[in-house]
């Protein structure tokens, strides 16, 4: 079974900064999908970024990109300026290439300060 | 497009007693899933679909069953609530060969 680590249940950021949030995952699949979704208070899901394990090429969004080391299991997430707006739960899953549901880390709570 | 409906939004329940969740979506995805929201937690699969009138379990099945008898409808059943079972509960749809899930608003349900 595919594991989804988050060790940063709290993380905190001033307004306009950057701030990384991290993903460790455990796989022995060779071709899979990463994810980061977003949850804010009004509880929906909404999905930030995707990364394609067989794209060497790191995922970009606008504000929000991710920094994929494939050896060493490691997806996290980089917002950029950050907005007021960012303040959410953050969710690292995963999606083996064979498979249909998500394998979701506990989460990290971003609180941004003015 | 509504997208992913859940209905109801809230529920409060005393052990014991049943109920369903419906999860609808207007997207023609193949795929449907049910998932659980704990405190602390990230969502845990409980059951998934892959087409109409299929059924899987997830990591989490015990104590609920689905049924998906239209392609649009994905239903989750409470027969005898327990405590154990108060938590969020998330639908999901994906279409065929497309890894992005699409999230319903979630229903809080309550079981005392």
């Amino acid at each position: 079974a595919q594991t989804v680590t988050q060790s940063q249940p709290e993380m905190s950021v001033q307004e306009a900064e950057t701030v990384t949030l991290s993903c460790t995952y455990d796989t022995s699949e060779s071709d899979y999908y990463l994810f980061w979704y977003k949850q804010p208070p009004s509880r929906q899901m909404i999905l930030v970024i995707r990364q394609e394990a067989y794209k060497q090429q790191n995922a970009t969004e606008n504000r929000f990109s991710v920094n994929f080391q494939k050896a060493a299991k490691s997806f996290s997430l980089k917002i950029s300026d950050s907005q007021l707006g960012d303040a959410a739960m953050y969710f690292c899953a995963y999606r083996g290439d064979s498979g249909y549901a998500l394998n979701f880390g506990k989460g990290t709570s971003l609180l941004v300060t003015p | 497009n509504a997208g992913v409906t859940q209905t109801p939004k809230f529920r409060v329940l005393k052990t014991g007693q049943s109920m369903t969740l419906l999860c609808a979506q207007d997207m023609n995805h193949e795929y449907m899933y049910w998932y659980r929201q704990d405190p602390g937690m990230g969502l845990r699969l409980i059951h998934y679909s892959v087409g109409e009138g299929t059924t899987a379990k997830g990591e989490v099945p015990d104590g609920y069953n689905v049924s998906r008898l239209k392609k649009q409808n994905f239903l989750l059943g409470l027969e005898s609530a327990a405590p154990s079972q108060t938590s969020v509960y998330f639908c999901a749809s994906s279409p065929d060969g497309i890894p992005k899930q699409f999230f319903g608003p979630g229903t809080r349900l309550t079981v005392l």
